[in-house]
């Protein structure tokens, strides 16, 4: 069965400060992968998609980045953080062609 | 931009009663799913439902793909339903659209 971790569970951090989020799929080779954002009370925005290793696609900036270093990690990372950047982020995968997508527990970060 | 609109926001109901959620959105889905999200932020996948109809346990899905509409619902409601049903929908890449959600409470 396929497991998905995110890593931390959550932070606080300072404006300013950089960030590195963490998003592991476990028994499943080549999904494809996914990074969303939820503000407070907000809806959940796709950020970020990727096919493949060393691939990743941008749908939303937030002055964000994201890498897939191996084929079952995702990373998601600012090297500044905004109060802009607070809220839910949570990490997702599917199989190829219209399967349906399988969200991790997600980090939630503060930043004050 | 992708639109998808869900009703009502919020909906409370007694232990027992029945729900229907609505989704709306603004393209033709190729991909429709529902999920339960807990207080806690976290998604379950409830039902992957592009078009017709699906059951599972106590929730059934309708999607009309033509209307651009689907609807979840919940039979028998229990107090442990309670929390915010999100649809989702996919237009056939790589972009899915999520709406504000339903947030249900059941009470005893």
């Amino acid at each position: 069965a396929q497991t998905i971790h995110q890593w931390p569970v959550a932070e606080i951090k300072a404006v300013g400060s950089p960030l590195s989020l963490g998003c592991t799929i476990k028994g499943k080779s080549s999904p494809n992968l996914y990074w969303y954002w939820q503000a407070t009370g907000g809806t959940l925005q796709q950020l970020f998609y990727s096919i493949t290793v060393g691939q990743v696609e941008s749908v939303v900036q937030l002055n964000l980045s994201a890498s897939r270093p191996k084929d079952d990690q995702f990373i998601l990372s600012t090297e500044k953080l905004l109060l802009s950047h607070s809220g839910f982020y949570l990490c997702a995968w599917r199989d190829w062609g219209y399967a349906e997508q399988f969200f991790g527990p997600g980090t939630r970060l503060t930043v004050l | 931009g992708q639109q998808v609109q869900q009703s009502p926001s919020s909906l409370v109901l007694q232990e027992g009663e029945n729900a229907e959620l609505q989704c709306n959105f603004s393209s033709t889905a190729t991909q429709l799913q529902w999920f339960y999200q807990s207080p806690g932020g976290s998604l379950v996948s409830l039902l992957s439902n592009p078009s017709g109809t699906k059951h599972t346990g106590r929730l059934t899905s309708t999607t009309v793909t033509k209307e651009r509409r689907s609807s979840l619902h919940i039979s028998s409601s229990q107090t442990t339903d309670s929390g915010t049903y999100l649809c989702a929908m996919n237009t056939g890449y790589q972009n899915f659209y999520f709406g504000k959600g339903t947030s249900l409470t059941v009470i005893p």
